[in-house]
């Protein structure tokens, strides 16, 4: 079975500063990756996907990720962090066969950005 | 806004009672999704269906059940409410039921005392 691990419960990072949010996922094929973001009292809302090809993807808002195989990471990126991106960061590993299209979600890193 | 409705925001009941949670899909999209969010739990898939089917099964306790109308909406109907069922419940929907990305609802956020 499929899970997906994130390390970092809580990351504070100053505005401007560089933001690394980390994941490591097990699945024994090639992985779909996703990272969502969840702002308070909101549903969550993609960040961005990785199917195949480039292993950098980009993402709305400014975030990147990296696929790494060898590591089985898929860690999310920004250069410049804002204070609007103050929110909870969830990475997930989709499995899709024949059965559907299942969603298993990291634990969440809740991200908060000091002015 | 990511175009799926969920209804209602808030619900609060008693244990033992029975709710129905519901879900718009965005337009265009076949498959709907329900995930349960709690502090201790995390997310966790319940139940997908594509185009009124069941597709896929996740960790839904028997006490729950869903369902994918003709005209896509969905149901979460949750029954003999227990404490432990406090948690915000989401719908999700995407085009396929492939690899597609998932759009989220806003959630029900449900509360058992």
């Amino acid at each position: 079975a499929q899970s997906v691990t994130q390390p970092d419960i809580h990351i504070t990072v100053s505005e401007g500063a560089s933001l690394e949010l980390r994941c490591n996922y097990s699945y024994g094929a090639t992985p779909y990756l996703f990272w969502y973001v969840q702002s308070p009292g909101q549903g969550l809302q993609l960040l961005l996907k990785y199917f195949s090809g480039d292993t950098l993807v980009q993402g709305i808002k400014g975030f990147e990720a990296e696929f790494k195989r060898s590591q089985s990471s898929f860690n999310l990126r920004k250069p410049s962090v804002h204070w609007s991106d103050a929110a909870e960061y969830f990475c997930a590993v989709g499995m899709n066969n024949n059965a559907g299209n299942m969603l298993t979600f990291g634990g969440g890193t809740r991200l908060m950005v000091k002015p | 806004d990511s175009g799926v409705t969920q209804t209602p925001k808030h619900l609060i009941t008693a244990t033992g009672q029975r709710v129905t949670l519901r879900c718009s899909p965005r337009s265009g999209d076949l498959s709907v999704y329900w995930y349960q969010q709690s502090l201790d739990q995390g997310l966790q898939f319940l139940i997908q269906y594509y185009n009124g089917e069941e597709r896929a099964k996740g960790n839904i306790l028997e006490r729950f059940s869903a369902q994918q109308f003709p005209d896509l909406h969905s149901e979460l109907n949750l029954s003999s409410l227990e404490l432990g069922d406090s948690a915000l419940y989401f719908c999700a929907s995407s085009v396929d039921s492939l690899n597609s990305p998932l759009h989220f609802g806003n959630g029900t956020r449900l509360t058992v005392t």
